[in-house]
C-alpha cells in the first residue's frame, strides 16, 4: 500500500484566519487528490492536484477558497482560506499510483472553526 | 438517488458475533468495490478491493459482490472491540470514486 504523511492532524482556527495542511506521498504514487469529510456525509472531492499546474476542482469548490500547490510529484498542500465555522470538518488527503488503482488515504486533519 | 447509499447505523455486537454492513449502488458502470475502515480521528484504511462478483476472504474478513443485484456486503467473523470503527463502502468507475455516508459500529467486550 502506498504511504501518505499528513499534517497537522489537527487543529483550531479563528475566523477569517486560513489553515494550511501538508501531504506528502510515497513516489509509488503518481495521482493526488484533496477530499472533505463531514459526519454524516459521504467523502467529497474537492480537486485533483495537479503537478506543477493548477488543480482541478469539482462543483462547488474554487481556487480562491481552496488553493492547491503540488510543486513535485510527492509534496502537495491544502490550504483553506478565510476560515468559517462552515469550514469545521476533516479534510484527507488521498492518492493512487494509477487509474484503475487503490485510493489510499493520509491520517487526515481536523479543522474546527471558532 | 444517491449514487451509493449505506445504512449509517450505529450498529452495537456483542464480541465474537457476525457483522454484516451493507450498501447499495444504481451506477451499473462502477468496476470495483472496496471497504475502508475509520477510526475516530484516522484517515480511512483500504480493507478489502474487488472487481469482480463473488467472495473475497482475507481472515476474518469477507466482501460480496453482487452486480446483478447491486448490492456489496462486507462480514466480519468474530468480532473482535478492535473492530470498533466506520466502515465505507466506496466504488469506482477506474476514474471516480463514491463513497458511502459509513456505518459506525461498535462490538462490546
Amino acid at each position: 500500500s502506498a504511504v501518505i504523511s499528513q499534517k497537522p492532524s489537527r487543529d483550531i482556527c479563528q475566523r477569517g484566519t486560513s489553515l494550511t495542511i501538508q501531504c506528502q506521498v510515497d513516489s509509488q504514487v503518481t495521482m493526488m487528490f484533496w477530499y472533505r469529510q463531514q459526519p454524516g456525509q459521504s467523502l467529497t472531492l474537492i480537486a485533483t492536484a495537479n503537478q506543477g499546474s493548477e488543480a482541478t476542482y469539482e462543483s462547488g469548490f474554487v481556487i480562491d477558497k481552496f488553493p492547491i500547490s503540488r510543486p513535485n510529484l510527492t509534496f502537495s498542500t491544502l490550504t483553506v482560506s478565510n476560515l468559517s465555522p462552515e469550514d469545521s470538518s476533516i479534510y484527507l488527503c488521498s492518492g493512487r499510483t494509477a487509474v484503475n488503482e487503490k485510493l489510499f488515504f493520509g491520517s487526515g486533519t481536523q479543522l474546527s472553526v471558532l | 438517488q444517491k449514487e451509493v447509499e449505506q445504512d449509517p447505523g450505529p450498529l452495537s455486537v456483542p464480541e465474537g458475533a457476525i457483522v454484516s454492513l451493507n450498501c447499495t449502488y444504481s451506477n451499473s458502470a462502477f468496476q470495483y468495490f472496496m471497504w475502508y475502515r475509520q477510526y475516530s480521528r484516522k484517515g480511512p484504511e483500504l480493507l478489502m478491493y474487488t472487481y469482480s462478483s463473488g467472495n473475497k476472504e482475507d481472515g476474518r474478513f469477507t466482501a460480496q459482490v453482487d452486480k446483478s443485484s447491486k448490492y456489496i456486503s462486507l462480514f466480519i467473523r468474530d468480532s473482535q472491540p478492535s473492530d470498533s470503527a466506520t466502515y465505507l463502502c466506496a466504488m469506482s468507475t477506474g476514474n471516480q470514486f463514491y463513497f458511502g455516508t459509513g456505518t459506525s459500529l461498535t462490538v462490546i467486550p
